[in-house]
This record gives C-alpha cells, sequence and structure tokens, in this order.
C-alpha cells in the first residue's frame, strides 16, 4: 500500500540551526501539507502545497520557515533558525486532489520529531 | 483559541463495549468533519468523515454521528476491539476539499480486554 515516507525520524539540533526535513508524498497525490504537534498539544496545520507553489499557509508559517518541491518526488520543510519552540513532531501529509466522491481524507506519514537545544 | 474541543483526554472501554468519543466545535463555518487514529510513532490515519449535510455516517464497527445546533459530533465503536487502543483525533474544515484541518487535542482510547 503507497505510504507517505519522512526522514529523519528524529533530530536535534542547536537553537538558530538551519533543519531540512524531508518527505516523499505518495506517488499520484497532487496536494501537499506539512502539520506539526507540540508535545501534549494538538496537530496544527503549518501549510498547504500546490502546482508548486503555496496554497494556504498558517500564522505559524513565519519567514523562518519555507517549503519546496525540489525534484518531483520530494517535499521538503526548511526552518532558517530553528528556536526552542520549534521543537515539535512535523508530519507531512499527502491528498489526491481532484477525485469527486472521495472522502476528503489526508494521508499522514510517520512524523519527523525535531528537538530544538 | 480552541476552535475544535476533546474534553476527554482519555477514555477505557471493555473489550465487546461500546466506545463513544466526543467532539464539540465553535467555529459555525466548518462543514466537514473527519476522525482519525493515531497510534505511536505513527502518523493519523483517517477513519471515517460526515458533511453538514448529512447527522450520520456509518462505516462497519465505526458511526459517526454530528448534531450540528449544538456544534458536535461522536464517534461510537461498537463492538469495541483490543487494536482500537489509540489516540482519537476530531478535525474539521470550511469545506469538503479544503484540507486545512483543525484538530482537536485527542483522545486516548484504551480498550480493556
Amino acid at each position: 500500500e503507497p505510504e507517505v515516507t519522512q526522514t529523519p525520524s528524529h533530530q536535534v539540533t542547536q537553537m538558530g540551526q538551519e533543519v531540512i526535513l524531508r518527505c516523499v508524498p505518495i506517488s499520484n497525490h497532487l496536494y501537499f501539507y506539512w502539520y506539526r504537534q507540540i508535545l501534549g498539544q494538538k496537530v496544527e496545520f503549518l501549510v498547504s502545497f500546490y502546482n508548486n507553489e503555496i496554497s494556504e499557509k498558517s500564522e505559524i508559517f513565519d519567514d523562518q520557515f519555507s517549503v519546496e518541491r525540489p525534484d518531483g518526488s520530494n517535499f521538503t520543510l526548511k526552518i532558517r533558525s530553528t528556536k526552542l519552540e520549534d521543537s515539535a513532531m512535523y508530519f507531512c501529509a499527502s491528498s489526491p486532489k481532484g477525485t469527486s466522491g472521495g472522502t476528503g481524507e489526508l494521508f499522514f506519514g510517520e512524523g519527523s520529531r525535531l528537538t530544538v537545544l | 483559541d480552541q476552535q475544535v474541543k476533546q474534553n476527554s483526554p482519555s477514555l477505557s472501554v471493555q473489550e465487546g463495549r461500546i466506545s463513544i468519543l466526543n467532539c464539540d466545535y465553535t467555529n459555525s463555518m466548518f462543514d466537514y468533519f473527519l476522525w482519525y487514529k493515531k497510534y505511536p510513532a505513527e502518523g493519523p490515519t483517517f477513519l471515517i468523515s460526515i458533511s453538514s449535510i448529512k447527522d450520520k455516517n456509518e462505516d462497519g464497527r465505526f458511526t459517526v454521528f454530528l448534531n450540528k445546533s449544538a456544534k458536535h459530533l461522536s464517534l461510537h465503536i461498537v463492538p469495541s476491539q483490543p487494536g482500537d487502543s489509540a489516540v482519537y483525533f476530531c478535525a474539521a474544515s470550511p469545506y469538503f476539499g479544503n484540507e486545512k484541518l483543525t484538530f482537536g487535542t485527542g483522545t486516548r482510547l484504551t480498550i480493556i480486554p
């Protein structure tokens, strides 16, 4: 069964360092997303991406964040200068946008845990 | 800003009985609702969804009920099985096809054998 894969599963970094989280969405999906979950809190929307551009972003997704689909298969989230409060589990998701009669579901990866020290 | 609330952080149910997970929302713009299940060290997986034009949707052991006037939905699992032990998230969006989901904080369901 096709799945969304994410790397790394866990990354520890120093405050102020740049981090890139990688995702390989399901191959025939058209919409891509990043969500995050700070420990003990709810899963929060960060950004959606379609047709090589951001379609929607939340207030969390400030100038320190960027997304890219560099090669047609990978979808990356970059945090330019990490802060302590960026420590969270980051989930990539994809969906087969454009299918009618579907459930509207997102397919999530297993997550990348980011720890900022 | 808790637009989607799951007021029970945990729930324990005997195997074979019914599990009822509840969710309330405050934003009247929400029109489409989903339930996701999450096991440890895995991403959320979709369970079932419902549009606001319906008040019930059923899929096997899982049924979601929507009371739009009360801004309340619930997920019923019957009969409950040990494999149902997980964290369940309620999520909402303004319309079907909008994948900017607003999630609740989750309810940890434990099925007791």
